[in-house]
Order: C-alpha cells, then sequence, then structure tokens
C-alpha cells in the first residue's frame, strides 16, 4: 500500500481565510481523492482529482469553495476558501491502489474555524 | 450522497469478547471494504472483500461479502482493549469508481 502523508496536520484559522492542504504519496497514482469528515461524522467525498484533467466534484461541493491542484502523479493540493465555521472537519486525501477499487487514506488534516 | 447503512451505531466491548457489525445497501458491489479509524488518524484498510461469498480473515478479524452483492459482515473474535476505535464498511462497484461509506460503528470499551 502507499505511504501518503498530509500537511499541515492541524491548522486553527480565522473566518473568511482561506488554507491549502497540501497531499505527497510515495508512489505515482493515477486517482486520487479528497474526503471531508465532519466531527462523529462519516466520510464524504468531496471531489476525485486526476492528474492531467480538471477534478470531478460531488454534489454539494463546488470548485470556488474548494479548488484542487494536481499537478502530478505523486501530488495534490486542496484548499478550502473563505472558511466559515461550518467548514471545521477533517479533510482526508486517499488514493487507489488496488483491482478492487480499495482506497489508501492520509494521515487527515484536522481544521478549525474560528 | 447514499450512505450504507451499517449497524450497529456503537457497541460496548469487554475483553475477550466476539462482536460483529455489518453494513447492508440497497445496490450491488463489487467489493467490500472495512477500515478502522483511530482518534486523530486516517481510516486504515483492514480486509478487502472481492468476491461474493468470499470468507477472509486477517488476524482475530473476519469478514464476509455477503452472497447478495448487497451486504458484508465483520467480526472480532476475542477483543482487546486495542480493538477500541471506529470501524467504517465501504463499497465499491469497481475500481476507478468512488466508495460509498457506511455509518461507521463505535467500539467502546466496557466501563
Amino acid at each position: 500500500s502507499a505511504v501518503i502523508s498530509q500537511k499541515p496536520s492541524r491548522d486553527i484559522c480565522q473566518r473568511g481565510t482561506s488554507l491549502t492542504i497540501q497531499c505527497q504519496v510515495d508512489s505515482q497514482v493515477t486517482m486520487m481523492f479528497w474526503y471531508r469528515q465532519q466531527p462523529g461524522q462519516s466520510l464524504t467525498l468531496i471531489a476525485t482529482a486526476n492528474q492531467g484533467s480538471e477534478a470531478t466534484y460531488e454534489s454539494g461541493f463546488v470548485i470556488d469553495k474548494f479548488p484542487i491542484s494536481r499537478p502530478n502523479l505523486t501530488f495534490s493540493t486542496l484548499t478550502v476558501s473563505n472558511m466559515s465555521p461550518e467548514d471545521s472537519s477533517i479533510y482526508l486525501c486517499s488514493v487507489e491502489g488496488g483491482a478492487g477499487g480499495e482506497q489508501y487514506f492520509g494521515p487527515g488534516t484536522r481544521l478549525t474555524v474560528t | 450522497g447514499q450512505q450504507l447503512n451499517q449497524s450497529p451505531q456503537s457497541m460496548f466491548i469487554q475483553e475477550g469478547e466476539d462482536v460483529s457489525m455489518n453494513c447492508t445497501s440497497s445496490s450491488i458491489f463489487n467489493t467490500w471494504l472495512w477500515y478502522k479509524q483511530d482518534p486523530g488518524e486516517g481510516p486504515v484498510l483492514l480486509i478487502a472483500l472481492y468476491k461474493a461469498g468470499e470468507l477472509t480473515s486477517n488476524g482475530r478479524l473476519t469478514a464476509q461479502f455477503g452472497i447478495t452483492r448487497k451486504d458484508s459482515f465483520l467480526n472480532i473474535s476475542a477483543s482487546i482493549p486495542s480493538d477500541v476505535g471506529i470501524y467504517f464498511c465501504a463499497g465499491s462497484p469497481a475500481a476507478g469508481n468512488k466508495l460509498t461509506f457506511g455509518g461507521g460503528t463505535r467500539v467502546l470499551v466496557k466501563p
């Protein structure tokens, strides 16, 4: 399985500001995913990021709020823009790593917006 | 979005007990996955199932892919304190498709 790191591991931000989260993988992968996990909840997919194409966003998530970059096969960023307290969550990146669609997750970024 | 129906939502374990949790779906999946998430960490893949009827073990964990392809269960035998955490099921129609997650089962230690 791939080794995935995320930066920052946590941050406290003021409302109205933006935070960019980085996801680095130790091997080349085609598909990367960004999830949000609100306190006490399950994982919700924000978008799928493939290298060389625009990210595909899920219903309820828009590019202006969550712009994503995927400059190469080992790296991606997610920006949380114009933050409000409702954006306080854990943000996770994952990569697809098997024949059956299994995904491997990074350690997450815990974001608190005040 | 769609979520798998995972139960129970929470359970208390006593050391040495066997515990089970399950997931059901209205849709067919071709892959069933079970993850564990510890506090402050990302989910870790425990078991992947690829074939209807498949029974797979990973140490004290055993999971089965339901014959209808619409359900799966996870069993933990002889539980120990480090089994505490949140367990998530997830289903995928195929590689390259997004995962659908269950709501999670929170495993706690009996006081």
